[in-house]
């Protein structure tokens, strides 16, 4: 069964970057996921779509700050020159055999 | 661009269905892309119902199946959940979204559906 791991929290300070990682379960380190930030009080919003070999896509109007990497099982979205705005849930996303969309736990990113 | 507008009550008795529609503008619902329901109790984490895709075929998450229907309504490009017998549990922001197979690409604003009696 696929599983996506996330840290609970992370923190960084303004103007600095942070690296959030996303983990996929044992047998599906091949798997495309998305990234969604969460603001707080709002909805989700779709960031990118970040296969395995790295490439990302990112959502309409979402700044260049934001990028993804992938190695391995292992998936991640930096965001750098933190802003305010930024302080929100992150999560990762992708499908699963005999369901469809499958989330992460999401990860509380505190900008310092 | 697709946009998303869930509407419904917001308040749920106990033991009763919750019904909810998504009006989507942008994109037939018949044309592509995949068509579902997410949830977020209370300061919890995002929790997929279930989808539709553009052919009609539905997917359910396997912990709320026996409790879950989503319909599609082609003449008003619009689909449905509904969500029978439902507890305090199921008190939550109800999102509608759409996108591939693979990821979630829009979503809408949310609805607050409180279960109490």
């Amino acid at each position: 069964q696929l599983v996506l791991t996330q840290s609970p929290s992370a923190s960084a300070s303004l103007g600095a970057s942070v690296k959030l990682t996303c983990t996929l379960s044992s047998g599906h380190s091949d798997y495309a996921i998305a990234w969604h930030q969460q603001q707080p009080e709002k909805g989700p919003r779709y960031l990118m779509k970040l296969n395995s070999d790295g490439s990302h896509s990112k959502g309409d109007g979402i700044p260049d700050r934001f990028s993804g990497s992938s190695s391995g099982a292992e998936r991640y979205l930096t965001i750098s020159s933190l802003q305010s705005e930024d302080e929100a849930d992150y999560y990762c996303q992708t499908w699963g055999t005999g369901t469809l969309w499958v989330f992460g736990g999401g990860t509380k990113l505190t900008v310092l | 661009q697709v946009q998303l507008q869930e509407s419904g009550p917001g308040l749920v008795k106990p033991s009763e269905t919750l019904s909810l529609s998504c009006a989507v503008s942008g994109n037939s619902i018949s044309s592509a892309y995949y068509w579902g329901w997410i949830r977020q109790p209370p300061g919890k984490g995002l929790e997929w119902i279930g989808s539709i895709s553009q052919s009609g075929s539905t997917y359910y998450n396997p912990s709320l199946k026996s409790r879950v229907t989503i319909s599609a309504d082609t003449s008003k490009n619009q689909f449905s959940l509904k969500l029978s017998s439902v507890t305090a549990a199921d008190t939550a922001v109800y999102y509608c979204a759409s996108g591939e197979v693979v990821v979630v690409i829009h979503w809408g604003q949310g609805t607050l559906v409180t279960v109490s009696s």
